[in-house]
């Protein structure tokens, strides 16, 4: 059975520091995803890797994914508080349906 | 039309009436799932949907019952809920194919379900 794990759960960050979210899977997987999710919305995506070494930027954030570790980090560069929200990673593969991690709940102070 | 479409946004209902979700997508894609989310929780998947198929069921209770009429259209009907059924219900859809211009998945904006 596939299983995500995300850490840390809580995160809270001064704004201008940097910081990153791990995200661990347990079987080869083809396709590692990151998600934003602020309180009360729906998913919105951030990131879609798909091999090994991949790595992709959109402002402060920048995820990478190494297959052979089975390890995705989100990196979060110079904090602001509109960072602020819950952060999932999701893992599937070719008939294995995406499953989330528990997700990390990132709280930017001033 | 880049978007997955659910309705109604938010539902109340009572334990013992029947009502519907629906999730409607334009993209041509032939892949579509429902999750649920509990409060403070990750998305739980329910039931996908392959080439207007079912092909996974989550071992969810039959007060829930999924249909894809078409494509681009995916129901869930309920009925005969209880209150730990409520929670918010997010529609999703993705190609099927996962060539190098894969996006992945696309989500709506979810129906926020009460019952009472």
């Amino acid at each position: 059975e596939l299983k995500v794990e995300q850490n840390p759960l809580f995160l809270s960050m001064q704004e201008g520091k940097n910081y990153t979210i791990y995200c661990n899977y347990s079987t080869t997987s083809d396709r590692l995803y990151w998600y934003r999710q602020d309180p009360g919305k729906s998913l919105e995506s951030l990131f879609v890797l798909l091999s090994n070494g991949a790595v992709k930027q959109e402002g402060r954030l920048m995820a990478s994914l190494d297959t052979k570790a089975r390890l995705s980090t989100l990196h979060i560069t110079a904090a602001v508080h509109d960072l602020s929200a819950t952060y999932f990673c999701a893992v599937d593969s070719m008939g294995v349906p995406m499953r989330f991690g528990a997700g990390t709940r990132l709280t930017v102070k001033p | 039309d880049t978007e997955v479409t659910q309705t109604p946004k938010h539902l109340v209902m009572g334990m013992t009436n029947k009502k519907s979700l629906k999730c409607e997508q334009h993209m041509g894609h032939r892949a579509m799932y429902w999750y649920k989310q509990k409060a403070k929780k990750p998305p739980e998947l329910m039931f996908v949907y392959s080439y207007e198929k079912l092909s996974i069921n989550e071992s969810v209770p039959s007060r829930f019952s999924p249909e894809c009429p078409n494509s681009s259209l995916l129901n869930l009907h309920l009925h005969a809920l209880q209150p730990e059924d409520s929670a918010l219900y997010l529609c999703a859809s993705r190609h099927v194919m996962t060539g190098r211009r894969y996006n992945g998945y696309t989500f709506g904006s979810g129906t926020r379900l009460t019952v009472v």
